[in-house]
């Protein structure tokens, strides 16, 4: 049973369309994460929700909108999609033990 | 304002051999510390972390940290390399417990046979 899953693994779509990723965790952390990955391997925090409320929002164009309708779920939508948003996306939660709990990572390849 | 630094974008090392990854860290207050690694189209996954108890850390598959807190460090070591421990390690550091992580840029280790 995966702690932290993301849908779906692979993505492949054309700029200007707008696509989403969902995320869920199930072990029962308040504060959850979308992280990027580009293609250095370089990981940026993008946003950060604690308890459903948005907590840390870094400068990401407003193209990328999270949504959480409860504190299991974290999505992230984005539109028209441009050519450097092509990356992985990571989705995490942690708790009060500090640590991290990464997702597998959704690869989103812009053409 | 926190940062994380990891020299050596690429580390390689011979089977059986010393594995020493550098990270080194700036932090205004008292950091937590954490190593991750990465294997190949994976999530990140916990090696290790620094919560101010002991100093030494042991983590998963033979793998250990030292902090330094003079020295703003805190590398990872392993005794004796494995191929299966060929990866991306990134380094972390956050002061707010459970957010606001920061990430190193990574270090990638080759095993050679």
């Amino acid at each position: 049973d995966t702690a932290v899953s993301q849908t779906p693994k692979y993505l492949v779509t054309q700029m200007g369309n707008d696509k989403s990723i969902k995320c869920e965790q199930n072990l029962g952390h308040d504060t959850m994460y979308w992280y990027k990955q580009d293609s250095k391997k370089f990981l940026k925090i993008m946003f950060s929700y604690n308890n459903k409320e948005l907590i840390i929002n870094e400068t990401v164009p407003n193209r990328f909108s999270p949504k959480s309708p409860d504190k299991a779920h974290l999505n992230l939508h984005i539109n028209s999609l441009e050519l450097g948003d092509s990356a992985v996306y990571f989705c995490a939660s942690s708790q009060d033990t500090g640590e991290l709990f990464f997702g597998e990572g959704s690869r989103l390849t812009v053409l | 304002a926190q940062s994380v630094t990891q020299l050596g974008s690429h580390v390689s090392v011979s089977e059986g051999a010393l594995v020493l990854l550098r990270c080194n860290y700036s932090s205004s207050v008292p950091p937590y510390l954490f190593w991750y690694v990465q294997y190949p189209n994976q999530g990140l996954q916990l090696l290790l972390k620094y919560t101010s108890a002991a100093t030494l850390v042991k983590g998963i598959n033979g793998f250990e940290a030292e902090f330094k807190k003079s020295e703003t460090s805190f590398h990872l070591t392993k005794p004796s390399a494995h191929m299966s421990d060929a990866a991306e390690y990134f380094c972390a550091v956050t002061h707010n417990y459970g957010q606001n992580f920061v990430f190193g840029p990574g270090t990638r280790l080759s095993v050679l046979p």
